[in-house]
C-alpha cells in the first residue's frame, strides 16, 4: 500500500527565505505526483503536476522535483512571502482512475 | 466559469439522519471523486466515477453511496449518519481519468458535523 510522508508537519520561516518542502513515498511505481496548496477553510489548489517521466516542473517561484527511484519529491519556494503561508500537500497517483494518495501536509508560516 | 461547486458548505446532523452532499462541475470533466479530510489522517478517497453511469469505491466507502446520472453531477449520500462521519468533504474532478494526464480541480469543501 502506498504511503506518503511529509515532514515536518509545520514550518515557520522569515520572509525572503528560500525553502524546500519534502515529500516521500513508499512505492516508486507512480504515474505522477502533484503538489497542492490549501488555505485555511478552503479547498485544494493544484500547484504543479510532475509526470513519472519528468524530473521537475516550474511555475513562477515554485519548482518541484521528482526522484522516483528514491521515492522523493521536493517543492522549492524561492523568496518566500507572507502570502505563501498555507498548507502544502503532495499526492501521488499509483494506479488507473486517478486515485491519489495524499500526504498529511506541511503547514507553512512566512513571518513578515 | 464556476468550476466545482459543493453544497451545502456547512451541515449539522443527528446520528441516524440521512443527507446528500451535492457536487456539480461545469467543465465537462469525465472524472469526479469524493474525499474526506480529517485531522491527522490527510485526505482519503471515498468514491469516484470515470463517467456517467460508472462509479467505484475508494479507500473508505462504508456508510456512503454515490451515483452519476449526468456528467455534471456527483452527489454523495450518507445513509445513516454516524459521529465518525464528522469531517470536511471535498469533491474533485478532472478532464480525464487517464492517470498520466489529469490535474484535479477541487471544490471548496462541505463541513459536516454529526452529533
Amino acid at each position: 500500500k502506498q504511503e506518503v510522508t511529509q515532514i515536518p508537519a509545520a514550518l515557520s520561516v522569515p520572509e525572503g527565505e528560500n525553502l524546500v518542502l519534502n515529500c516521500s513515498f513508499t512505492d516508486s511505481a507512480i504515474y505522477n505526483l502533484q503538489w497542492f496548496r490549501q488555505d485555511p477553510g478552503k479547498g485544494l489548489t493544484s500547484l504543479l503536476l510532475i509526470q513519472s517521466s519528468q524530473r521537475e516542473q516550474t511555475s513562477g517561484r515554485l519548482n518541484a522535483s521528482l526522484d522516483k527511484s528514491s521515492g522523493r519529491s521536493t517543492l522549492y519556494i524561492a523568496a518566500s512571502q507572507p502570502g505563501d503561508s498555507a498548507t502544502y500537500l503532495c499526492a501521488v497517483n499509483t494506479g488507473a482512475n486517478s486515485k491519489l494518495t495524499f500526504g498529511k501536509g506541511i503547514t507553512l508560516s512566512v513571518r513578515p | 466559469n464556476a468550476g466545482v461547486t459543493q453544497t451545502p458548505k456547512f451541515q449539522v446532523l443527528k446520528t441516524g439522519q440521512s443527507m446528500t452532499l451535492q457536487c456539480a462541475q461545469d467543465m465537462n470533466h469525465e472524472y469526479m471523486s469524493w474525499y474526506r479530510q480529517d485531522p491527522g489522517m490527510g485526505l482519503r478517497l471515498i468514491h469516484y466515477s470515470v463517467g456517467a453511469g460508472i462509479t467505484d469505491q475508494g479507500e473508505v466507502p462504508n456508510g456512503y453511496n454515490v451515483s452519476r446520472s449526468t456528467t455534471e453531477d456527483f452527489p454523495l449520500r450518507l445513509l445513516s449518519a454516524a459521529p465518525s462521519q464528522t469531517s470536511v468533504y471535498f469533491c474533485a474532478s478532472s478532464y480525464s481519468f487517464d492517470a498520466g494526464a489529469n490535474v484535479l480541480t477541487f471544490g471548496a469543501g462541505s463541513r459536516l458535523t454529526v452529533l
